[in-house]
C-alpha cells in the first residue's frame, strides 16, 4: 500500500530563516496536497499539485512536485511565528480516488522569535 | 470565507453508548467526507459520500459506523456502540467538485471512557 514519508519530523527555526519540508511517496502521486494543522484544530488547505514538475506559490510558501511525481517539497521563505504548526502532506490514494487521501505523519514547525 | 462547521467540539461518552457527530459542509459543496486522527497518529480516511450514498469507505468504517445527510445542510457520523479505541479527533471535510481539494472542519474530539 502507498505510504507517505515526511522529513524532518520536527523543525525549529529562527524567525526570518528559510526552511524546507519534504514528502516522499512509495508510489506515483496523482494528486498531492499540503495542509497546515494548528494544535487541536482542523487542517487548513495550502496547495494542490497534480502535474510532474509543477510549482505553486502563495505568499511566502512554495510547493513543488518532482518530474517523477514521487516527491514533493514545501519551502517557506523568511519564516514568521505565524508559520508555526504541523504541516501535512496528503495524496490521492489512486488515480480515480475521489477524496480518499492518505497522509504523512506531519512535520512540526516551531519558529523562534 | 465559508467554513465547514462541526459540533460539538468535544464529546465525552461511555463505552457502548451511541454518539452522533454533526457537520455542516460548505453550502455549494457536493462531496462529503469523514476522517479521524487518533492522538499522535496519522489522519485516516473513513468514508466519502456523494449523491446521497457512500462512494467509498475504509476498513475502519465497519457496521458500527453510519453516515447520513438528513437534510440539505447537515452531514452526520453515527457510531452505534462506542469502544475505547474510537477515541480520536473526527474531521468532516467537503469539496465542490471531484478535482477540488478538501476543506476540513475544526474537528470533534471524541473521548470514550
Amino acid at each position: 500500500s502507498q505510504e507517505l514519508e515526511q522529513s524532518p519530523q520536527s523543525l525549529i527555526v529562527q524567525e526570518g530563516k528559510n526552511l524546507t519540508i519534504n514528502c516522499t511517496s512509495s508510489k506515483t502521486l496523482y494528486g498531492l496536497y499540503w495542509y497546515k494543522q494548528k494544535y487541536g484544530e482542523g487542517l487548513i488547505f495550502l496547495m494542490m499539485l497534480q502535474k510532474g514538475g509543477e510549482e505553486k506559490s502563495h505568499e511566502k510558501i512554495t510547493a513543488k512536485l518532482d518530474e517523477k511525481k514521487q516527491q514533493s517539497s514545501l519551502h517557506i521563505t523568511a519564516s514568521q511565528p505565524s508559520h508555526a504548526g504541523i504541516y501535512l502532506c496528503g495524496a490521492d490514494k489512486g488515480r480515480g480516488s475521489q477524496g480518499n487521501l492518505i497522509f504523512g505523519k506531519g512535520t512540526k514547525l516551531s519558529v523562534k522569535p | 470565507e465559508p467554513e465547514v462547521t462541526q459540533t460539538p467540539s468535544h464529546q465525552v461518552t461511555q463505552m457502548g453508548q451511541e454518539v452522533i457527530l454533526r457537520c455542516v459542509p460548505i453550502s455549494n459543496h457536493l462531496y462529503f467526507y469523514w476522517y479521524r486522527q487518533i492522538l499522535g497518529q496519522k489522519v485516516e480516511f473513513l468514508v466519502s459520500f456523494y449523491n446521497n450514498e457512500i462512494s467509498e469507505k475504509s476498513e475502519i468504517f465497519d457496521d458500527q459506523f453510519s453516515v447520513e445527510r438528513p437534510d440539505g445542510s447537515n452531514f452526520t457520523l453515527k457510531i452505534r456502540s462506542t469502544k475505547l479505541e474510537d477515541s480520536a479527533m473526527y474531521f468532516c471535510a467537503s469539496k465542490p467538485r471531484v478535482d477540488s481539494p478538501l476543506h476540513f472542519g475544526n474537528g470533534t474530539r471524541l473521548t470514550v471512557t
